[in-house]
C-alpha cells in the first residue's frame, strides 16, 4: 500500500537557520510530489510540486525540494527560515494511474525570532 | 476556474445520529474527488476516493460511507456518528494528469457530543 513518512515531527528552530523536512514514500511506480504547507488557522496552501523534469523545484516563499528517485525521497529545504515560516508542513504523493493522493502525518516548524 | 464548495463549515451532532457532509465541484468535469480527516498530529487520513460516478474507493474501514451520485458531487455520510468521528473533514479535487496540484474545500468542522 502507499504510503508517505514525514520524519520530524516538530522540529523548532532560530531564524536565519536553514531547514530540511524529510519525506519518503512507499511506491514503485512513477509519482507525482507535492508540499503543502499550513499556517495557524489558515487552509492549506501549495508550497511546491513536482511531476517531472528537474529533481529539484523550486516554489514560493524560498523554498524548494528535492526528489531523488532511488531514495524514495523529496525532501523539502529553505536555507534561512524566518519567523513567518511557523507552520505545519505537510508532504503528499500521488501514485500515477492510482487516482490516490496521500499526505504524511506533517511537520509542526516552530522559528523562534 | 474550479472552484469547491463543502458545507456546512460547523457541525455539532449528537452520537448516534446520522451524518451528510456535501462536496460539489464546478468549472471541471469528470474530477477525481476525496474526502480526508484532518486531526493534529495525523496529518489528513485519506477517507475515500472516487474517479468517477457510483465509483468509491475506501481507504479506512470505519463508520463513514461515501458516495459519488453526481460527477461533481461527493457525499460522505454516516448512520450512526460516534464520539471518535470527531474532527475536520476536507474535500479535494486532483487531476493527476493535469499538471495541478490538489484543490480543497474549506472544511467542515464535525464535533460529535
Amino acid at each position: 500500500a502507499q504510503s508517505v513518512s514525514q520524519h520530524n515531527h516538530h522540529v523548532i528552530l532560530s531564524e536565519a537557520a536553514s531547514l530540511e523536512l524529510g519525506c519518503n514514500y512507499s511506491y514503485g511506480g512513477t509519482v507525482n510530489l507535492f508540499w503543502y504547507v499550513q499556517y495557524p488557522g489558515q487552509h492549506l496552501q501549495l508550497l511546491l510540486k513536482y511531476f517531472s523534469g528537474d529533481p529539484l523545484v523550486k516554489g514560493i516563499k524560498g523554498f524548494e525540494a528535492e526528489f531523488i528517485k532511488s531514495k524514495f525521497s523529496f525532501n523539502l529545504r529553505k536555507p534561512s527560515v524566518q519567523w513567518s515560516d511557523t507552520a505545519e508542513y505537510f508532504c503528499a504523493v500521488n501514485a500515477r494511474r492510482d487516482y490516490k493522493l496521500s499526505f504524511g502525518a506533517g511537520t509542526t516548524v516552530t522559528v523562534r525570532a | 476556474s474550479q472552484t469547491i464548495h463543502q458545507w456546512p463549515a460547523t457541525l455539532v451532532q449528537p452520537v448516534g445520529s446520522p451524518l451528510s457532509l456535501e462536496c460539489t465541484v464546478e468549472g471541471t468535469s469528470n474530477p477525481n474527488l476525496y474526502w480526508y480527516r484532518q486531526a493534529a498530529g495525523r496529518g489528513l487520513q485519506l477517507l475515500f476516493y472516487s474517479v468517477g460516478i457510483g465509483q468509491i474507493s475506501s481507504e479506512v474501514p470505519q463508520n463513514l460511507s461515501a458516495s459519488r451520485p453526481q460527477d461533481r458531487q461527493f457525499i460522505l455520510s454516516s448512520k450512526k456518528l460516534l464520539l471518535s468521528d470527531s474532527g475536520f473533514y476536507l474535500c479535494a479535487w486532483f487531476a493527476e494528469d493535469r499538471g495541478t496540484e490538489a484543490f480543497f474545500g474549506q472544511g467542515t468542522r464535525l464535533t460529535v457530543v
